[in-house]
């Protein structure tokens, strides 16, 4: 079945650090994929839909030039916190689907640890 | 994005029956129902959805009141592997993104 790959699974990192996390689609193209993140004992927040060829689409209160996202190609995109702070320490997750009307596939997120 | 209603909690053993149920009495005529679950570290998963018939498939059973405004998740035997938050979601065709609400944990005891 489809498969969204997520990398890396895990970074632990100082203060002002920038990380950059990749989001594959294996099997299929996507045209469109979405960044989740999520806090301990909370649920999944959407922060954007990235859009292949375009800008990425942030939900409010999510701030485009600290959430910088990448979608170069059908099959690839990226999310590079910028100038990573504590705060910033969470769950972060991916998804795409091959169509509009087929069930998402979610990556196995990465968690981001900032000292 | 229509509003879900689901137990914060639910409790079950292993090899026996679960019904997780959600409220969605906002749902639009066009919404499917759409159910993922999150197992623990990992992202979630799909499980199954639905418009208006009872559907079933080999993780799961998805029984849809006839006026559209609540549904069931049936897991007909739990496993120890099926202890995760359930989410409930109501999606537009065609639209893509998913709005999580704060779902289910489900426990299974041994």
């Amino acid at each position: 079945g489809a498969v969204v790959s997520q990398h890396p699974s895990r970074v632990i990192c100082k203060s002002g650090t920038s990380v950059k996390i990749e989001c594959r689609s294996l099997d299929f193209q996507a045209t469109t994929m979405f960044w989740y993140r999520q806090f301990p004992k909370q649920s999944l927040m959407l922060m954007a839909t990235s859009n292949e060829g375009s800008k990425a689409t942030y939900e409010q209160g999510v701030e485009k030039d600290k959430f910088l996202i990448n979608h170069a190609s059908l099959t690839l995109s990226t999310l590079t916190v910028t100038s990573a702070h504590p705060e910033d320490s969470s769950f972060y997750i991916c998804s795409a689907s091959s169509t509009a009307n087929q069930p998402q596939h979610f990556g196995d997120g990465t968690r981001l640890s900032i000292l | 994005d229509a509003k879900t209603t689901q137990p914060n909690s639910m409790e079950s053993n292993e090899e026996e029956p679960v019904h997780l149920p959600c409220n969605h009495s906002t749902i639009s005529g066009t919404d499917y129902i759409h159910w993922y679950r999150q197992l623990p570290s990992q992202g979630p998963e799909y499980v199954i959805h639905g418009l208006t018939s009872n559907v079933n498939n080999r993780m799961a059973s998805l029984a849809i009141a006839e006026d559209r405004k609540s549904s069931t998740l049936i897991l007909h035997r739990a496993t120890l592997r099926d202890a995760a938050v359930y989410y409930c979601i109501p999606h537009g065709r065609g639209a893509q993104k998913l709005v999580f609400g704060q779902g289910t944990r489900l426990t299974i005891n041994p």
